[in-house]
């Protein structure tokens, strides 16, 4: 059983369509974390939330943090090709410091 | 240097062989990890390293899995008689002092052992 788990696994999606991945847990988290994996390379971190209920936005990402700090959405508005990647969230639900990943969403803009 | 850097990128090995992956941290960062990632899958956690603490190793899959961090700079991800099994990409990451789980991760080392 994944402590997180992402939905949907898989999303190809057209220029300028909007779209919403998700990640839900049962444990409460102090925070999430967001990142983004492109082909061949290491995830890179696009943001963190922290406070339940929160609403960052990153240009065209919009990420929220649920009231109950055990889930976390990631809205993107008018996909672009370079959205294209994998999209990990991660926490600690323990205390211990290590981040523990969903398997993530794959996503494909097409031009 | 400015991010985290791993060597090699690529490791071809033989069945049987010992490889050695190595992960330079971002400089000042106390704690580092070592993740695993098979083709379509998320990061598995394999060990954490936090100052001068004794390292958490309990995502270590076998004995045959070891790693060293000299102080707070270079770490080295050891597999000794690899399998297919172990075939990967191994990414390390670090932290400013692994207090939050914001971590900074290098480009990974992709490992085939045929």
């Amino acid at each position: 059983t994944q402590l997180l788990e992402q939905s949907p696994q898989f999303l190809s999606i057209q220029e300028g369509e909007n779209l919403t991945v998700y990640c839900n847990s049962s444990s409460v988290f102090s925070s999430l974390q967001w990142y983004r994996q492109e082909p061949g390379e290491g995830p890179v971190l696009l943001v963190t939330v922290v406070t339940g209920g929160e609403v960052k936005k990153l240009k065209r990402l919009t990420f929220q943090f649920g009231d109950a700090r055990k889930d976390s959405s990631l809205h993107i508005t008018a996909a672009q090709p370079g959205d294209t990647g994998l999209y990990l969230c991660a926490g600690d639900p323990g205390g211990s410091y290590i981040p523990t990943f969903g398997r993530g969403t794959s996503l494909i803009v097409h031009p | 240097g400015a991010g985290v850097s791993q060597s090699p990128s690529n490791k071809v090995t033989e069945k049987g062989k010992d490889v050695e992956l190595r992960c330079d941290p971002i400089s000042g960062h106390t704690a580092l990890y070592w993740y695993r990632q098979r083709l379509g899958q998320g990061l598995e956690f394999l060990i954490y390293f936090q100052g001068n603490s004794a390292p958490d190793k309990s995502g270590l899959p076998s004995d045959r899995f070891s790693a060293e961090r000299t102080g707070e700079s270079v770490s080295t991800l050891t597999i000794q008689r690899t399998q297919q099994e172990d075939s990967a990409v191994y990414l390390c990451a670090s932290s400013w002092n692994g207090m939050n789980t914001e971590a900074f991760f290098g480009q990974g080392t992709r490992l085939t052992v045929v």
